[in-house]
């Protein structure tokens, strides 16, 4: 059974580029969150996919955006990068069904902006 | 909002010693509660869960109880080996649609032989 995989691993960027990130779930889940975890610090909430559609949205600007497909997987995108936005970008899955109590988490991508 | 706080680290323990991270929580309705565990260069992995008052959630040999009345969720165990070295994260979700995770901040945990 495949957990959460994400790709790429590391990212490095420079300020101003944009980045996509992307998400599988874990098998037969249907609801992807992503968020975003800097150096020393617990992972903060970016936005919630469920059926496609974007569920719930945390504190962060609109240059981070994202998408899910029909097979359930996501996309994260992020323009204009800032400094500020070098973490590690955490993609959890979840069953709606069970109100998503359990979020599974991937190994995240590290993205490092310069 | 919602809000959880959790000791600071790092807490440094020898091998067998017992550990508690202390977790308190604030949330406007009737909060799940988790603790994450995050090996060095990995993503989270649940450690255990509680979704109602006095639950206790008990994975490998961890344990956290739920307490409504001081609103806090502590982590502990027993004795603790070299491999439970790694950062613990407290986390809260309201259970209403969405669920998102809110987190501590983390606190690192060091075991020595």
């Amino acid at each position: 059974d495949a957990g959460v995989t994400q790709s790429p691993t590391h990212l490095i960027k420079t300020r101003g580029q944009q980045v996509t990130l992307r998400c599988s779930p874990k098998s037969g889940h249907d609801t992807v969150s992503w968020y975003q975890q800097a150096l020393g610090q617990g992972p903060q909430f970016i936005f919630q996919y469920y059926e496609e559609e974007e569920r719930q949205r945390g504190n962060f600007p609109d240059r981070f955006s994202g998408h899910q497909f029909p097979n359930y997987s996501s996309e994260l995108n992020v323009n204009a990068l800032l400094l500020g936005d070098s973490a590690l970008y955490l993609c959890a899955s979840s069953l709606e069904v069970n109100r998503g109590e359990t979020q599974y988490f991937g190994p995240g991508t590290r993205l490092l902006v310069l | 909002g919602n809000s959880v706080t959790q000791m600071e680290g790092p807490v440094t323990l020898s091998e067998e010693a017992f550990l508690t991270i202390n977790c308190t929580y604030t949330a406007t309705g009737y909060p799940s509660l988790f603790w994450y565990v995050q090996y060095p260069g990995e993503g989270l992995q649940l450690l255990l869960k509680a979704t109602k008052a006095d639950d206790k959630g008990s994975n490998k040999g961890f344990e956290a109880t739920y307490r409504k009345e001081t609103t806090s969720f502590h982590l502990e165990k027993g004795s603790v080996q070299v491999s439970d070295s790694a950062v613990y994260f407290c986390a809260l979700s309201e259970g209403a649609a969405g669920n998102k995770l809110t987190f501590g901040g983390g606190t690192r945990v060091l075991v020595k032989p």
